[in-house]
């Protein structure tokens, strides 16, 4: 079965740092990668996903399928980016919708 | 729309006690599931709904039911509810059960269970 791994529960850089989420997988097939974020008070909600190389509120991730990683970078963090970020997985079109998630980063970005 | 709308927000249950979590929406998603959020865990899948009439098993499906009698509802029915089901459950739905990529999960707000 398929696996996610988010090796930092807790991440805190101060306003202006580069920041560097990391996220590992390990499923043998060519999965498709996803980071969902969940600000203060609000829903969880799909930040970007892997197959449209997008860049979301100056957010990137590159899908690495020699390391098995999808790492969420962003080059000068800003306080807004505070929040809860969840990388998740789905193998694809058998398993569609069913992601499973790791088990998420809480940054915190200091003025 | 309202989008996802998860029924109660928070709810506090005796060791044995049965409750369902109401979970709807209102945007002709084929697709509908129900995760658990347990700190240092993330977020669990428990059960999920293809379409009306379909649900099946996810990661953690014992002391759960659902069941999909319409597009818009999916409840979670908890049959002997224990502490180790205190959690906050997320309803989580989608156009299509098929495309994660271009019909991402829309969420609802949680509901906060504490069994005691």
């Amino acid at each position: 079965a398929q696996r996610v791994t988010q090796p930092e529960k807790l991440l805190s850089v101060f306003k202006g740092a580069p920041v560097e989420l990391k996220c590992n997988y390990s499923y043998s097939g060519s999965p498709e990668l996803f980071w969902y974020v969940q600000y203060s008070r609000q829903r969880l909600q799909l930040l970007l996903r892997h197959i449209s190389r997008e860049s979301i509120k100056g957010f990137t991730a590159d899908l690495n399928k020699g390391e098995t990683s999808f790492h969420l970078k962003k080059p000068f963090a800003q306080e807004e980016d505070s929040a809860m970020y969840y990388c998740a997985l789905t193998p694809g079109e058998t398993s569609g919708s069913r992601l499973t998630f790791g088990e998420g980063t809480q940054l915190t970005v200091n003025p | 729309n309202a989008g996802v709308t998860q029924t109660p927000k928070f709810q506090v249950l005796k060791t044995g006690q049965s409750m369902t979590l109401q979970c709807a929406q209102d945007m002709n998603h084929e697709y509908m599931s129900w995760y658990r959020q347990d700190p240092g865990m993330g977020l669990r899948l428990i059960h999920y709904s293809v379409g009306a009439g379909i649900t099946d098993q996810g990661e953690v499906p014992n002391g759960y039911n659902v069941s999909r009698s319409t597009t818009e509802d999916f409840p979670l029915r908890l049959l002997s509810a224990a502490p180790s089901q205190t959690s906050v459950y997320f309803c989580a739905s989608s156009y299509s059960p098929w495309d994660p990529t271009h019909s991402p999960l829309h969420f609802g707000n949680g509901t906060r269970l504490t069994v005691t």
